[in-house]
């Protein structure tokens, strides 16, 4: 049974700073996973999805990496902003592609 | 082009009731799939429907179904609503490229459910 760890729950940096968030799963035999933001209340936002072929993904101050050999994946924030607070969530399929299985996810806290 | 729209927002209801959730996928999406996010056991996958049949189904009991219908739309219905069913349930489009999904999942905002 495939199982996803977030480290750290939580993080709580000052503006500006880099920070890296981290997920790991237990099951390497994944064809893509996906990285989700998500608001209180709200529902989650697809930032990156690094298929398992990629080393890989980049969008604007956003790096995700995935290394399937190590069960890991790394989400990278250049340059942290008070409006990138959220809670981060990583995602890995289990059996088909829509049947995700997520981990408990990272509550970042950006101060300005 | 409109995101995944989901009906109602919030809701409350008393035990013993039953609910209908409807979720409108984002248009040319055919897979909708159903998650419930709770605080005690995070995001739990209920089930997928693509092309009106449920394709995979998780570990919940038979109070929780749903349908597809041919515009792709989808409902989840629970009956006999129990306290534990407070959540809040999400549900998720993905597109499809030459007959396979790409893999990546578009969620909606959620209707909350609260039980009382």
């Amino acid at each position: 049974k495939q199982e996803v760890t977030q480290i750290p729950a939580a993080l709580s940096v000052p503006e500006g700073e880099n920070l890296v968030l981290n997920c790991s799963f237990t099951d390497s035999a994944i064809y893509n996973l996906q990285w989700f933001r998500q608001d209180p209340g709200k529902g989650l936002t697809s930032l990156l999805l690094i298929q398992s072929s990629q080393r890989e993904q980049t969008s604007g101050r956003l790096n995700a990496s995935l290394d399937k050999s190590s069960g890991r994946s790394t989400l990278y924030i250049a340059a942290s902003q008070p409006g990138d607070s959220a809670t981060y969530l990583c995602a890995v399929p289990s059996g088909s592609a829509r049947q995700l299985t997520f981990g408990s996810g990272t509550q970042l806290t950006v101060l300005p | 082009k409109a995101g995944v729209t989901q009906t109602p927002r919030y809701l409350i209801k008393t035990r013993g009731q039953q609910v209908t959730l409807s979720c409108s996928p984002i248009s040319g999406h055919r897979s909708v799939s159903w998650y419930q996010q709770t605080p005690g056991q995070g995001l739990q996958f209920l089930f997928e429907y693509f092309s009106e049949t449920q394709r995979n189904k998780g570990n919940f009991p038979g109070r929780f179904s749903g349908r597809q219908f041919s515009n792709s739309r989808s409902e989840m219905n629970v009956s006999t609503l129990e306290l534990g069913d407070s959540a809040l349930y999400l549900c998720a489009s993905s597109p499809t490229s030459g007959g396979a999904s790409t893999g990546e999942l578009f969620f909606g905002e959620g209707s909350r459910l609260t039980v009382l």
